[in-house]
């Protein structure tokens, strides 16, 4: 099973700083990342694939980079929608494994 | 609308079963892959199993093999999980999602509960 890892658990950030998410998988899943947002008391939401394809309807804000064992989310300008925690999340082999989440608070 | 709605949850003993349910709409079922995925309570998630668009390859997570059954209807656009020998670490909510690789399509969840 492939283990994914992210940092910090915590990141707390003022509305409109950039925040760096991270992401690290324990061995290569090239390029099959997703990363996903969940709210309190919501369903999680698809954010980007592919490790850099922004799903339908988000915001150019949201990027992601990396391939093969790290990978990152960046959220250019923080809004106050955006404070959540986000999930990563490998679907190169079965099973299917997220990451133990980043929540990101305001500062 | 394009949604997902769970249905079937609730409080069950240990060793119990229960059988969620899952009613697509706005979409074509039968040309997706569609899985559940859990979340304890105050945790994260887990992807539990998956199935393709004819039921022919199904997937579990090892800590629900030869516990969990996942099936679908495309008569009927409906997803299900039956869920057997039930333990307390199942206690969970339970999301049917589109898709066998990742996700673009979350219903809300019904929450399962195993306890005496």
């Amino acid at each position: 099973e492939i283990v994914m890892t992210q940092s910090p658990a915590t990141l707390s950030v003022s509305p409109g700083e950039r925040a760096t998410l991270s992401c690290r998988a324990s061995q290569s899943v090239s390029s099959n990342l997703a990363w996903l947002q969940q709210k309190p008391g919501q369903a999680p939401r698809l954010l980007i694939s592919g490790a850099s394809t922004r799903a339908t309807g988000i915001p150019a804000r949201f990027s992601g980079s990396g391939s093969g064992t790290e990978f990152t989310l960046t959220i250019s300008s923080l809004q106050s929608e955006d404070f959540a925690v986000y999930y990563c999340q490998q679907y190169n082999n079965w099973p299917r494994t997220f990451g133990q989440g980043t929540k990101v608070e305001i500062k | 609308e394009v949604q997902l709605v769970e249905s079937g949850g609730g409080l069950v003993q240990p060793g119990g079963s229960l059988r969620l349910s899952c009613a697509a709409s706005g979409f074509n079922f039968y040309t997706s892959w569609m899985s559940w995925v859990r979340q304890a309570p105050g945790k994260g998630l887990e992807w539990v199993a998956n199935i393709k668009q004819d039921g022919t390859e199904k997937y579990y997570v090892d800590s629900v093999k030869g516990r969990f059954t996942i099936s679908r209807d495309n008569a009927k656009n409906s997803l299900y999980l039956q869920m057997d020998s039930l333990r307390a670490e199942d206690t969970a909510v339970y999301y049917c999602v589109r898709g066998g690789w990742f996700s673009d399509l979350w219903g809300r969840g019904t929450l399962v509960t195993v306890s005496s």
